[in-house]
This record gives C-alpha cells, sequence and structure tokens, in this order.
C-alpha cells in the first residue's frame, strides 16, 4: 500500500523563524519519487521539488532545504527564515513506479507565517 | 508557469443543474488527472487518462464523468449537480514518458452547489 502522512496539519510561525514540515511515506516499492507542492491561496498547487528514491543527498534550493532519509522513510521540508509570502499548504507527494504515473498525497500543512 | 487552464474558477449552480468542467493544456502531457479537494484539504484522485480515449476512475468514487478526445482537453461533467459535489476541483496534467514526472495543476474550479 502506498500512503502519505503529514502529522502537522496546522503550523503558525513568526516571520523570520525557521520552519519544518514533515512528511512519512509508506511503500513496498524499491523505486519511486517524492515531491513536495504549495498550494497558495489562489488554489493552484506549485511544484517545488521532485526526489528520485535513489538520490539522498539533501537539497537546498534558496531559503527551501530537504532531508531525505530512505531509512525512516521520510522527505522533510525546511524553510529558513521564513516569510509572510510562504503562508500556503504545503503537499507531499509519492509517486511509485509501475502505477502509470499516480500520485498518493498527504493530507497537507497549513503554514501560516505571521508577520 | 505551467500550461494549464481550468475554467470556470468559480461556479455556484443550483440542485439537479448539468455542469462540465474544463480543463486544457498546452503541454502535449498525455497524462491527465482530476482531484476534488474537500475542505479539511485532502487531494482525492477522482479520475485520470493516459491519453486519447483513455479514461479511469481514481480511488474516489465519483458521480462525475470524464471525457478524453483530444490530447489536450480533459472535460468532467456532473449530469446532476447535488450539494454534496461541493467542492474544489484540480486538473493536472504530467509526462511520464521518461519517468516519474511532476504534475502540473491548473488553478481549480471552486464548485458550489445550492
Amino acid at each position: 500500500a502506498q500512503k502519505v502522512t503529514q502529522a502537522q496539519t496546522e503550523i503558525s510561525v513568526v516571520e523570520k523563524e525557521d520552519v519544518t514540515l514533515d512528511c512519512v511515506y509508506e511503500t513496498r516499492d524499491t523505486t519511486y519519487y517524492l515531491f513536495w507542492y504549495k498550494q497558495p491561496p489562489s488554489g493552484e498547487l506549485v511544484f517545488l521539488i521532485r526526489r528520485n528514491s535513489f538520490d539522498e543527498q539533501n537539497e537546498i534550493s534558496g531559503r527551501y532545504s530537504w532531508n531525505f532519509q530512505k531509512s525512516t522513510s521520510s522527505f522533510n521540508f525546511t524553510i529558513t527564515a521564513s516569510q509572510v509570502v510562504d503562508s500556503a499548504v504545503y503537499f507531499c507527494a509519492l509517486s511509485p513506479p509501475n502505477t502509470g504515473n499516480q500520485f498518493y498525497f498527504g493530507t497537507g500543512t497549513s503554514l501560516t507565517v505571521i508577520p | 508557469e505551467a500550461d494549464i487552464y481550468q475554467t470556470p474558477r468559480y461556479l455556484v449552480i443550483g440542485t439537479g443543474k448539468k455542469i462540465t468542467l474544463e480543463c486544457s493544456q498546452t503541454m502535449g502531457h498525455d497524462k491527465m488527472y482530476w482531484y476534488q479537494q474537500d475542505p479539511g484539504m485532502e487531494l482525492h484522485l477522482i479520475h485520470y487518462s493516459y491519453g486519447v480515449n483513455s479514461t479511469e476512475k481514481g480511488d474516489l468514487s465519483s458521480e462525475s464523468t470524464v471525457s478524453r478526445i483530444r490530447t489536450e482537453h480533459f472535460p468532467l461533467t456532473l449530469e446532476s449537480a447535488r450539494p454534496s459535489h461541493t467542492s474544489q476541483y484540480l486538473c493536472a496534467s504530467s509526462d511520464p514518458g521518461t519517468g516519474n514526472t511532476e504534475a502540473f495543476f491548473g488553478q481549480g474550479t471552486r464548485l458550489t452547489v445550492v
């Protein structure tokens, strides 16, 4: 079974604080892709990152960084020095092979950055 | 910026009406999806398509139907809208030809059935 768990439903931080959004996944596949999406109030989901299960290197993009730990089936997302524009719902997703590019989404974490 | 468009953005309609939610993409993607997003934020896959003349039901049972006559167009139809259909509907597309790739999403249609 494929499953993605985002245990944090809502998080509030004060601007400039760092915040980490947790993502834990379950799959029996040995190869798979993991994603993070951002959903601002406008409604669309914006792609942030894709990670292949073979690549456990952490990635940094500006104020965003991702920590992929295959041993604990986690793919956490950290925003450094948060800004009000980071306020959104963030979704983690899993896409295993042989599923025709199916996506399994977590329930999302709503982040509010307070000025 | 993704080239996938949904219309209308917002729709308020009476019970029993037939509605069609439009979704078009200009990226030539074979795979397209419809997700229903309830107020609790969770995304549920209701339909997907591998290409022209291919449609499949997703994990969440839905009374809606879809069609895929052209690669770029994947409309969703509700024959008789009910208040339980009130939700946000998100259309997406992807190009799995080179492996699992990200899905590109439209801005969604917020449907309210009164």
